[in-house]
């Protein structure tokens, strides 16, 4: 079983809030990634990582910022959270040698922002 | 970028009965194809990686045959049980080749088991 973990797993907060939604995983994984999926829509890749002190924007377009200071720790930030942040935020990490990009995922955290 | 499109969107089916659905990808550059089940409230899981033309893949009921000539793949679950509920997604490197471990992700097809 993969371990990689995220908290909050729920939260609701008001407009204008910085928040954090914390991803760990304990694999030694290099590459991580953050998706975001509205409801009924696909996971679409927001920001991803190659390992320590890379980070690099994802097919869609986000707000939202990431670092990766540690190799097991993969933090995204919104400065000034948004209903149109509302949204699930999915993060995974993957190895090269793994199965052909396989990715293994956290629980996800569901962001409400009103 | 890679359009990775699965149907249908959503599928209710009675206890025991059989049910298979779609993910359908550009057979250009294909490199793999992974199919994840996602339960409610918990972490997608990886459930096949299929690379070959022709593959068959199987875990207990489940199972999974690709086609990447006409890009396609099936899923099949033999004998729905309600623990099968869950959405099931397919995903594809974009572009063929590793692309940096990255996947384009269909929309899912969400399958409910009636008792």
């Amino acid at each position: 079983e993969a371990d990689i973990y995220q908290t909050p797993r729920y939260l609701v907060i008001g407009t204008g809030k910085k928040i954090t939604l914390e991803c760990s995983q304990t694999m030694g994984h290099d590459k991580m990634y953050w998706y975001q999926q509205d409801p009924g829509m696909e996971l679409h890749l927001i920001h991803y990582s190659y390992g320590v002190n890379s980070t690099e924007k994802g097919d869609l377009s986000s707000e939202s910022t990431v670092s990766r200071i540690r190799t097991e720790h993969f933090p995204l930030t919104l400065e000034s959270a948004r209903p149109s942040h509302t949204s699930q935020y999915l993060c995974a990490s993957s190895e090269p040698g793994l199965a052909r990009n396989e990715q293994f995922f956290g629980p996800g955290t569901r962001l409400t922002v009103l | 970028i890679l359009n990775v499109e699965q149907s249908p969107q959503s599928l209710h089916v009675q206890e025991g009965d059989s049910t298979n659905f779609t993910c359908s990808f550009p057979s250009s550059n294909f490199y793999a194809l992974h199919w994840y089940r996602w339960e409610t409230a918990k972490s997608p899981e990886a459930l096949f990686v299929m690379t070959l033309n022709g593959d068959e893949k199987k875990k207990g009921r489940i199972s999974a045959t690709l086609n990447t000539k006409e890009g396609y793949s099936y899923l099949y679950i033999k004998g729905s049980q309600p623990e099968d509920s869950a959405t099931y997604l397919c995903a594809s490197p974009p572009s063929g080749g590793t692309s940096y471990g990255k996947l384009t992700f269909g929309q899912g097809t969400i399958l409910t088991v009636h008792p």
